[in-house]
């Protein structure tokens, strides 16, 4: 089976200040790992995917996030936050056993952004 | 950037009524999904399609659900008897290859309201 989990409903940050996002996974296989995000009445919106090698991906809007294989975490994070950067966060995770097509989203993290 | 679309927006029914969600994935995508979002939970996986047939579907998908593809463009979710519980946003989602490392494009959504 595989899960994920985001332990905080909620995260603030004043603007110009780094964030993080905090993501844990589990998998039986290797995990595909993804973060999206989500605006008010929008759909969920791609940000960034670990697939394989570097442990550090960059995505969309200035984003990056963390693979570590052995805490299991693929935390989101970003240097300096904006004010536009407020929206819910959603990790995801995707086993890679054949067959699977389905992601397995957490709860979702609010980010609030405070100028 | 190409999209998926969905409608309606915003549909309202009695319990045991019968409602069609509607999507246009994208153009050249192989693979469609539908997810739904209990307001303020996460995000919960359906159902995927390919190739005309249903190729994965959660304990969720019960017999109440059914997916088609009707003329090569739209993606419907039908729900025969509307329950209460119900009540959910509806995103429906594409991807142009075999998911796995594939990023999936979502819709806006639909949200349905049971009464």
């Amino acid at each position: 089976a595989q899960s994920v989990a985001q332990p905080e409903d909620q995260v603030n940050v004043a603007e110009g200040n780094p964030l993080t996002v905090k993501c844990t996974y589990s998998v039986s296989g290797n995990p595909y790992l993804f973060w999206y995000v989500q605006y008010p009445n929008r759909g969920l919106q791609f940000l960034l995917k670990y697939i394989t090698g570097d442990n550090l991906v960059k995505g969309s809007y200035g984003f990056e996030a963390e693979f570590n294989k052995s805490q299991t975490s693929f935390h989101l994070k970003k240097p300096s936050a904006l004010v536009s950067d407020s929206a819910l966060y959603f990790c995801a995770v995707r086993d890679n056993i054949a067959g699977r097509r389905a992601l397995t989203f957490g709860s979702g993290t609010r980010l609030q952004v405070q100028p | 950037e190409p999209e998926v679309t969905q409608t309606p927006s915003h549909q309202v029914t009695q319990m045991g009524q019968e409602v069609i969600l509607r999507c246009v994935p994208i153009s050249n995508h192989l693979y469609f999904y539908w997810y739904r979002q209990i307001l303020g939970q996460k995000v919960e996986f359906l159902v995927s399609f390919y190739n005309n047939e249903i190729s994965e579907k959660s304990e969720i998908f019960d017999d109440q659900f059914s997916v088609e593809r009707p003329d090569g463009s739209n993606f419907t979710l039908k729900i025969r008897s509307t329950k209460l519980e119900d009540s959910a946003m509806y995103f429906c989602a594409s991807s142009e290859r075999e998911p796995g490392a594939n990023v999936l494009t979502f819709g806006a959504g639909s949200r349905l309201t049971v009464l």
